[in-house]
Protein backbone atom coordinates (compact mmCIF):
# COMPACT_ATOMS: atom_id res chain seq x y z
CA UNK A 1 0.00 0.00 0.00
CA UNK A 2 1.47 3.19 -0.90
CA UNK A 3 2.01 5.97 1.68
CA UNK A 4 1.49 9.50 2.01
CA UNK A 5 2.58 10.93 -1.07
CA UNK A 6 4.10 14.83 -0.83
CA UNK A 7 5.68 16.68 -3.61
CA UNK A 8 7.98 18.50 -4.15
CA UNK A 9 10.82 17.22 -1.70
CA UNK A 10 12.91 20.37 -1.55
CA UNK A 11 11.91 23.97 -2.98
CA UNK A 12 14.35 27.10 -3.07
CA UNK A 13 12.40 30.18 -3.71
CA UNK A 14 13.28 34.12 -3.33
CA UNK A 15 11.24 35.81 -0.48
CA UNK A 16 7.94 37.65 -1.85
CA UNK A 17 7.60 34.55 -4.54
CA UNK A 18 4.75 31.86 -4.10
CA UNK A 19 5.25 28.75 -3.49
CA UNK A 20 2.90 25.28 -3.31
CA UNK A 21 3.12 21.63 -1.85
CA UNK A 22 0.97 18.90 -3.24
CA UNK A 23 -0.21 15.90 -0.78
CA UNK A 24 -2.10 12.71 -1.74
CA UNK A 25 -3.16 10.81 1.66
CA UNK A 26 -3.18 7.26 2.11
CA UNK A 27 -6.05 5.85 -0.07
CA UNK A 28 -9.32 5.41 2.26
CA UNK A 29 -7.77 8.27 4.88
CA UNK A 30 -10.44 10.60 5.65
CA UNK A 31 -8.47 12.90 7.89
CA UNK A 32 -5.44 15.20 6.25
CA UNK A 33 -3.49 16.93 8.24
CA UNK A 34 -0.47 19.86 7.23
CA UNK A 35 1.94 20.54 9.49
CA UNK A 36 4.85 22.79 9.91
CA UNK A 37 8.06 21.74 11.74
CA UNK A 38 11.16 24.30 12.17
CA UNK A 39 14.61 22.42 12.87
CA UNK A 40 15.05 20.83 16.19
CA UNK A 41 11.35 21.31 17.15
CA UNK A 42 8.76 18.82 16.97
CA UNK A 43 5.47 19.27 14.44
CA UNK A 44 3.09 22.20 14.92
CA UNK A 45 -0.56 21.91 13.18
CA UNK A 46 -1.74 24.11 10.40
CA UNK A 47 -4.66 22.65 9.41
CA UNK A 48 -6.78 19.59 9.52
CA UNK A 49 -9.36 18.65 7.37
CA UNK A 50 -12.31 15.98 7.47
CA UNK A 51 -12.55 14.94 4.16
CA UNK A 52 -13.09 18.23 2.46
CA UNK A 53 -14.22 20.22 5.06
CA UNK A 54 -11.51 22.14 6.64
CA UNK A 55 -12.21 21.67 10.88
CA UNK A 56 -9.30 22.93 12.43
CA UNK A 57 -6.73 25.84 10.58
CA UNK A 58 -6.60 28.21 13.90
CA UNK A 59 -2.82 27.94 14.08
CA UNK A 60 -2.91 28.85 9.72
CA UNK A 61 -1.37 32.10 9.30
CA UNK A 62 -3.96 32.88 6.71
CA UNK A 63 -2.71 36.58 5.72
CA UNK A 64 -0.05 34.50 3.42
CA UNK A 65 -1.41 30.65 3.89
CA UNK A 66 -4.08 29.24 2.10
CA UNK A 67 -5.17 25.56 1.62
CA UNK A 68 -7.44 23.65 0.06
CA UNK A 69 -8.31 19.71 -0.34
CA UNK A 70 -10.86 19.34 -2.96
CA UNK A 71 -12.93 16.40 -3.19
CA UNK A 72 -11.50 14.88 -0.38
CA UNK A 73 -8.55 13.18 -1.26
CA UNK A 74 -5.50 15.23 -2.66
CA UNK A 75 -4.21 18.61 -0.78
CA UNK A 76 -2.36 21.36 -1.84
CA UNK A 77 -1.09 24.23 0.63
CA UNK A 78 0.30 27.11 -0.82
CA UNK A 79 1.86 30.55 0.82
CA UNK A 80 1.85 33.91 -0.90
CA UNK A 81 3.90 35.52 -0.35
CA UNK A 82 6.84 33.56 1.52
CA UNK A 83 8.58 34.85 3.83
CA UNK A 84 12.29 34.18 5.34
CA UNK A 85 10.60 32.98 8.14
CA UNK A 86 8.71 30.29 6.18
CA UNK A 87 12.07 28.35 5.45
CA UNK A 88 10.74 24.85 7.22
CA UNK A 89 9.76 21.43 5.95
CA UNK A 90 6.35 21.05 5.40
CA UNK A 91 4.54 18.03 6.51
CA UNK A 92 1.75 16.27 5.08
CA UNK A 93 -0.12 13.35 7.36
CA UNK A 94 -3.44 11.27 7.24
CA UNK A 95 -5.23 9.05 9.59
CA UNK A 96 -8.33 6.71 8.67
CA UNK A 97 -10.45 8.91 10.32
CA UNK A 98 -11.21 11.76 12.92
CA UNK A 99 -10.96 8.56 15.72
CA UNK A 100 -7.61 8.05 15.47
CA UNK A 101 -5.75 11.49 15.96
CA UNK A 102 -2.90 10.72 17.18
CA UNK A 103 -2.20 7.31 14.69
CA UNK A 104 -0.82 9.50 11.69
CA UNK A 105 0.51 8.83 8.88
CA UNK A 106 3.50 10.97 7.50
CA UNK A 107 4.71 11.90 4.39
CA UNK A 108 8.30 12.17 3.63
CA UNK A 109 7.95 16.45 3.79
CA UNK A 110 8.56 19.26 1.64
CA UNK A 111 11.48 20.95 2.87
CA UNK A 112 10.98 25.13 2.00
CA UNK A 113 14.16 27.43 1.87
CA UNK A 114 13.24 30.87 1.29
CA UNK A 115 16.06 33.51 0.14
CA UNK B 1 4.82 26.31 29.65
CA UNK B 2 4.72 24.41 26.58
CA UNK B 3 2.06 22.14 26.61
CA UNK B 4 4.07 19.36 26.02
CA UNK B 5 7.98 19.13 27.62
CA UNK B 6 10.91 16.94 26.70
CA UNK B 7 14.63 16.56 27.74
CA UNK B 8 16.27 17.79 24.43
CA UNK B 9 18.82 15.77 25.03
CA UNK B 10 21.09 14.11 23.50
CA UNK B 11 20.76 10.93 25.48
CA UNK B 12 23.67 9.03 25.19
CA UNK B 13 23.42 5.10 26.03
CA UNK B 14 25.88 2.23 25.23
CA UNK B 15 24.39 -0.72 23.15
CA UNK B 16 22.63 -2.97 24.90
CA UNK B 17 21.50 -0.51 28.11
CA UNK B 18 18.24 0.99 28.52
CA UNK B 19 17.45 4.21 27.38
CA UNK B 20 14.51 6.06 29.08
CA UNK B 21 12.91 8.80 27.29
CA UNK B 22 10.62 11.31 29.36
CA UNK B 23 7.67 13.87 28.42
CA UNK B 24 5.08 15.64 31.15
CA UNK B 25 2.14 17.78 29.86
CA UNK B 26 0.12 20.64 30.82
CA UNK B 27 -3.46 19.39 29.78
CA UNK B 28 -4.84 17.42 32.76
CA UNK B 29 -7.77 16.48 30.42
CA UNK B 30 -5.65 14.36 27.79
CA UNK B 31 -6.77 10.81 27.07
CA UNK B 32 -4.24 9.99 24.53
CA UNK B 33 -0.27 9.81 24.33
CA UNK B 34 1.47 8.75 21.85
CA UNK B 35 5.72 8.52 20.90
CA UNK B 36 6.94 9.08 17.11
CA UNK B 37 10.04 7.99 16.05
CA UNK B 38 12.15 10.45 13.39
CA UNK B 39 15.26 9.58 11.81
CA UNK B 40 17.67 12.50 10.75
CA UNK B 41 15.82 13.94 7.32
CA UNK B 42 13.06 11.46 7.58
CA UNK B 43 9.40 12.04 8.60
CA UNK B 44 7.83 11.14 12.04
CA UNK B 45 6.63 7.41 12.44
CA UNK B 46 4.42 6.03 15.30
CA UNK B 47 6.01 3.77 17.58
CA UNK B 48 3.78 3.29 20.48
CA UNK B 49 0.47 4.55 21.85
CA UNK B 50 -1.12 4.46 25.21
CA UNK B 51 -4.29 5.17 26.30
CA UNK B 52 -4.40 3.64 30.38
CA UNK B 53 -2.10 4.74 33.64
CA UNK B 54 0.43 2.27 33.54
CA UNK B 55 2.69 0.17 31.39
CA UNK B 56 2.16 -0.87 27.52
CA UNK B 57 5.31 -3.14 26.04
CA UNK B 58 5.76 -4.02 22.67
CA UNK B 59 8.91 -6.02 21.87
CA UNK B 60 11.90 -4.05 22.83
CA UNK B 61 9.58 -0.88 23.85
CA UNK B 62 7.77 -0.07 26.75
CA UNK B 63 5.55 3.15 27.47
CA UNK B 64 4.39 4.10 30.75
CA UNK B 65 1.70 6.48 31.65
CA UNK B 66 1.16 8.24 35.05
CA UNK B 67 -1.84 10.81 34.41
CA UNK B 68 -1.82 11.80 38.11
CA UNK B 69 1.26 13.03 37.53
CA UNK B 70 0.84 14.36 33.92
CA UNK B 71 3.71 12.24 32.91
CA UNK B 72 4.71 9.96 29.80
CA UNK B 73 8.01 7.57 29.57
CA UNK B 74 9.40 5.64 27.09
CA UNK B 75 11.38 2.45 27.80
CA UNK B 76 13.96 0.72 24.68
CA UNK B 77 15.52 -2.01 26.35
CA UNK B 78 18.76 -3.50 24.33
CA UNK B 79 19.27 -0.28 22.59
CA UNK B 80 20.64 -0.52 19.17
CA UNK B 81 22.24 1.96 17.17
CA UNK B 82 19.66 1.94 14.56
CA UNK B 83 17.65 3.14 17.72
CA UNK B 84 19.88 5.82 17.34
CA UNK B 85 16.98 8.92 16.62
CA UNK B 86 14.69 11.60 17.82
CA UNK B 87 12.22 10.96 19.56
CA UNK B 88 8.43 12.80 19.80
CA UNK B 89 6.14 12.91 21.97
CA UNK B 90 3.01 13.54 20.93
CA UNK B 91 -0.51 14.24 23.83
CA UNK B 92 -3.99 14.28 22.34
CA UNK B 93 -5.02 17.69 23.80
CA UNK B 94 -8.93 17.27 24.88
CA UNK B 95 -9.74 20.94 24.36
CA UNK B 96 -9.95 20.65 20.78
CA UNK B 97 -9.54 17.14 20.02
CA UNK B 98 -5.88 18.01 18.88
CA UNK B 99 -2.54 15.81 18.95
CA UNK B 100 0.07 18.29 20.24
CA UNK B 101 4.09 17.29 19.95
CA UNK B 102 6.68 18.36 22.26
CA UNK B 103 10.23 19.07 21.02
CA UNK B 104 11.73 15.68 20.59
CA UNK B 105 14.51 13.97 22.69
CA UNK B 106 17.33 13.21 20.78
CA UNK B 107 19.17 9.54 21.73
CA UNK B 108 22.38 8.30 20.62
CA UNK B 109 23.08 4.45 21.11
CA UNK B 110 26.64 3.96 20.80
CA UNK B 111 27.99 0.77 20.12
Amino acid sequence: EAGVVQSPRYKIIEKKQPVAFWCNPISGHNTLYWYLQNLGQGPELLIRYENEEAVDDSQLPKDRFSAERLKGVDSTLKIQPAELGDSAVYLCASSLDFTNTGELFFGEGSRLTVL
Amino acid sequence: QKEVEQNSGPLSVPEGAIASLNCTYSDRGSQSFFWYRQYSGKSPELIMFIYSNGDKEDGRFTAQLNKASQYVSLLIRDSQPSDSATYLCAVNREYGNKLVFGAGTILRVKS
